[in-house]
């Protein structure tokens, strides 16, 4: 089945450390996101890339980054200049066509903690 | 600049129909969507309205918009415990999916 795979589930950080989470899409969609989600708001962008190994700022990159090294694939680290990473991350890709209603699919999450 | 605006939370009793409410200040909206996120799950798109459309339904789903009061609604007639889960409403001025701008959200429980 075509989807969205992103790991872990559940990821813990301690102070000073960088982490890194996975999302994988086997839908061949070019563009692909990462949003931030906390309690109460709503998901708030942190990078996006609409084509291999080219990427955007999103309204909250500081203290993230990504790469786009293969279509599949969409890594984002946490560095530890994020002084607020405790959050739940959702990665999604769409589809890329100029004046088409881009739909977005989502991931089943990671919820990332601070130790 | 944009904003989208739900309120957090709404209760309704099963087999009753649940009304969520969202406003959106940017009238150059040309989509606007419904997403759906159950516990500890990513969103799944519900459904989604040109905004050259008053209204769209589909099945139990009914979506109004009113582009003058820049106010949209989702109905969802005969509500069952499935259907409980966070619900979002979101909004782009082009059809490019990293414009999109999304509400907080409406927590919707079902009491029996």
């Amino acid at each position: 089945d075509g989807g969205i795979t992103q790991s872990p589930k559940y990821l813990f950080r301690k102070e000073g450390q960088n982490v890194t989470l996975s999302c994988e899409q086997n839908l061949n969609h070019d563009a692909m996101y990462w949003y931030r989600q906390d309690p109460g708001q709503g998901l708030r962008l942190i990078y996006y890339s609409q084509i291999v190994n080219d990427f955007q700022k999103g309204d909250i990159a500081e203290g993230y980054s990504v790469s786009r090294e293969k279509k599949e694939s969409f890594p984002l680290t946490v560095t530890s200049a994020q002084k607020n990473p405790t959050a739940f991350y959702l990665c999604a890709s769409s589809t890329r066509a100029t004046g088409v209603n881009e739909k977005l699919f989502f991931g089943s999450g990671t919820q990332l903690s601070v130790l | 600049g944009e904003d989208v605006e739900q309120s957090l939370f709404l209760s309704v009793r099963e087999g009753d129909s649940s009304v969520i409410n969202c406003t959106y200040t940017d009238s150059s909206s040309t989509y606007l969507y419904w997403y759906k996120q159950e516990p500890g799950a990513g969103l799944q798109l519900l459904t989604y309205i040109f905004s050259n459309m008053d209204m769209k339904q589909d099945q139990r789903l009914t979506v109004l918009l009113n582009k003058k009061d820049k106010h949209l609604s989702l109905r969802i007639a005969d509500t069952q415990t499935g259907d409980s889960a966070i619900y979002f409403c979101a909004e782009t001025v082009d059809s490019s999916a990293s414009k999109i701008i999304f509400g907080s959200g409406t927590r919707l429980s079902i009491r029996p």
